[in-house]
């Protein structure tokens, strides 16, 4: 395996309760990314980190916020949890940007009643 | 902002049988990279194939092999002599960290 771990697998919240959602990795890869799979829409980018520290926002980051503090772990947080955010959020990691391809977690379906 | 498209949300093919997923997307760039991944019932997310925009030569992975057409904008993905467990889900991605909306590939025995 690639050394890439989300957690929880499942979850189920009820909205406006804060959710964080962690993504850790053994691989010392610089670029970790976080995606949501809804059908019909494919991935979405959310967020995406370059580097301890610096991230940077995707394609549907609204309602999201993420932290890397060390380089295995990428976090991401719902602040207030909506329905719409229900959803499968999918870690990615690459050692060398997005060009090079994704290795990706298992992912963690979300559900917000 | 660039895009991927993925034509047809479903596709069959008989098993041993050879189908093609399309992919177009729009870019104005010159040198990018662009992906086939299978995404099984487990869920897993697999890197099938990849083609740098700067290379003639179409990238092949055993059965899977891809028809890159850079002035069109076009890259397909060819399975060949499908299997059962080629059932799955298929997306197309581009190196902007953009994904298209998949394809659900039916394997029938």
């Amino acid at each position: 395996d690639a050394g890439i771990t989300q957690s929880p697998r499942h979850k189920v919240t009820e909205t406006g309760t804060p959710v964080t959602l962690r993504c850790h990795q053994t691989e010392n890869h610089r670029y970790m990314y976080w995606y949501r799979q809804d059908p019909g829409h494919g991935l979405r980018l959310i967020h995406y980190s370059y580097g301890v520290k610096d991230t940077d926002k995707g394609e549907v980051s609204d309602g999201y916020s993420v932290s890397r503090s060390k380089t295995e772990d990428f976090l991401l947080t719902l602040e207030s949890a909506t329905s719409s955010q229900t959803s499968v959020y999918f870690c990615a990691i690459s050692e060398a940007g997005a060009g090079y391809g994704y290795t990706f977690g298992s992912g963690t379906r979300l559900t917000v009643v | 902002a660039q895009t991927v498209t993925q034509s047809q949300p479903e596709m069959s093919v008989q098993e041993a049988e050879t189908v093609t997923l399309s992919c177009t997307y729009d870019t104005s760039e010159s040198d990018y990279y662009l992906f086939w991944y299978k995404q099984p019932p487990s869920r897993q997310m697999i890197l099938v194939i990849r083609q740098e925009a700067y290379k003639q030569q179409n990238a092949t992975e055993n059965r899977f092999s891809v028809n890159f057409q850079k002035a069109a904008k076009s890259f397909s993905l060819k399975i060949s002599d499908s299997q059962l467990g080629d059932a799955a889900m298929y997306f197309c991605a581009y190196s902007d960290m953009r994904f298209g909306a998949g394809t659900r590939l039916t394997v029938k025995p």
